[in-house]
């Protein structure tokens, strides 16, 4: 079956920097991606990994390791409007561009 | 148009009334997705459209879900006999079709629905 896990909760202060992980269990591979969502806000693309390595978007980062089912993203400089959910999600199918989601990680950031 | 919108923000149903939730995606996207968000917890898939291929249905729980997308554009999640466990913010995105998969979702706003 299909399996992602994150940690549910993560805590940090402004300025500081924040590493969610997401490990995945899969039928396929072919790329991981993260979405941030806002209370009561839809969920937005923050990132997509095909290739193992590191991508950087501004403050944000993203990492993949394919060889050990794993990815992480890196928030950088915290603000308190990044206070949100954080998704993973893998998209496990070569021929569609079906997602299969993350539980989520709530990320407080404190002043 | 400039995002995806969907329709109604929010909607109150009695338990064993049908509901349509709609969703107009943005234009030009041959993708569209239908997701289901209950309270704090992760986004479980429904059903996937692309193109003119047949959809994806694999996520639909019971055969009381049913979709349609009409003209490879507005898309409608119908719910039969509603039970209060259909109760949750039912989210449609839509994408650009890619091999590789690196355009990601653009979210509506979602329906809230809640069966009482």
């Amino acid at each position: 079956g299909q399996s992602l896990e994150q940690p549910s909760e993560v805590t940090a202060v402004e300025g500081a920097i924040v590493q969610i992980n997401c490990t995945y269990q899969t039928s396929g591979f072919y790329g991981l991606s993260w979405y941030q969502q806002h209370d009561g806000g839809a969920p937005t693309f923050l990132s997509y990994n095909a290739l193992d390595g590191l991508e950087e978007t501004g403050r944000f980062s993203s990492f993949l390791s394919r060889s050990d089912s794993y990815g992480y993203l890196l928030l950088q400089e915290l603000q308190m409007k990044d206070s949100a959910s954080y998704f993973c999600a893998v998209r496990d199918k070569g021929y569609g561009q079906n997602f299969v989601f993350g539980p989520g990680t709530r990320l407080s950031v404190l002043p | 148009g400039a995002g995806v919108s969907q329709s109604p923000s929010n909607k109150v149903t009695e338990k064993g009334k049908d509901v349509e939730l709609r969703c107009d995606p943005i234009s030009g996207h041959t993708a569209l997705y239908w997701y289901r968000q209950s309270l704090g917890q992760g986004l479980e898939f429904l059903i996937y459209f692309q193109g003119n291929s047949a959809p994806d249905k694999s996520g639909l729980p019971s055969d009381r879900f049913s979709a349609e997308r009409t003209g490879g554009s507005v898309s409608t999640l119908t719910i039969q006999r509603t039970q209060q466990e259909d109760s949750a913010v039912y989210l449609c995105a839509s994408s650009l079709a890619s091999r590789r998969g690196d355009y990601g979702y653009t979210f509506g706003s979602g329906t809230r629905l809640t069966v009482v």
